[in-house]
């Protein structure tokens, strides 16, 4: 079946740790994104990508780094100067002449103790 | 800052009342409007979508949501609400060109009493 894989879906770290959450995507979009939400404050984007070896800084890219060497990837590491990092995490894609419908992963949730 | 603005936080109806959902936008130029829906527990659906053409766009489940390029606005109305449309509601929007971001609102939560 096509769609986003997002893994671990929970993950535990310790303050000052970095943590990688993947995002495999079989549906051959150009497009994925990296979105947290948080109550009251909806999806935020965080990191998107239109191409390969392309990436572009969302509203609240700080503490985070990303990478897109393969169409079919998009990995977040939430880093240690991520201030408030426990959140859920989505990630995303989609195919800008396709409809535009974006297709989410079932998330990961993570949580710095 | 934020592109999307939902005016409303939290609405609170009975059943049969009408619902109207604000969302303001900050591009110019073509944009492409979604709304979308999470049901508790559940994860996002598409309600409805504009590209382009009639501005006052059906959805599913009695949904409807008008453009109005003047106001930069796209609201979400439902002539009567069930019980079952409990749910957070996202505006959400791309700037429809050769830009990918997708941007969404803070939500609105919305409860119906039955």
């Amino acid at each position: 079946d096509g769609g986003i894989t997002q893994s671990p879906k929970y993950l535990f770290r310790k303050e000052g740790q970095n943590v990688t959450l993947s995002c495999e995507q079989n549906l051959n979009h150009d497009a994925m994104y990296w979105y947290r939400q948080d109550p009251g404050q909806g999806l935020r984007l965080i990191y998107y990508s239109q191409i390969v070896n392309d990436f572009q800084k969302g509203d609240i890219a700080e503490g985070y780094s990303v990478s897109r060497e393969k169409k079919e990837s998009f990995p977040l590491t939430v880093t240690s100067a991520q201030k408030n990092p426990t959140a859920f995490y989505l990630c995303a894609s989609r195919q800008q002449n396709s409809g535009n419908t974006i297709y989410f992963g079932e998330g990961s949730w993570l949580t710095v103790v | 800052a934020q592109s999307v603005s939902q005016h409303n936080h939290h609405v609170i109806l009975s059943e049969a009342a009408s619902l109207e959902l604000g969302c303001n936008y900050s591009y110019g130029g073509t944009v492409n409007l979604f709304w979308y829906v999470q049901y508790p527990g559940q994860h996002l659906q598409l309600l409805l979508k504009y590209f382009s053409g009639d501005p006052l766009v059906k959805g599913i489940k009695g949904f409807e949501a008008e453009f109005i390029k003047s106001k930069f606005s796209f609201n979400l109305r439902k002539p009567s609400v069930q019980w079952s449309d409990t749910a957070e509601y996202f505006c959400a929007v791309t700037p429809g060109s050769n830009d990918y971001k997708l941007s969404f609102g803070a939500g609105t939560t919305v409860t119906v009493r039955a």
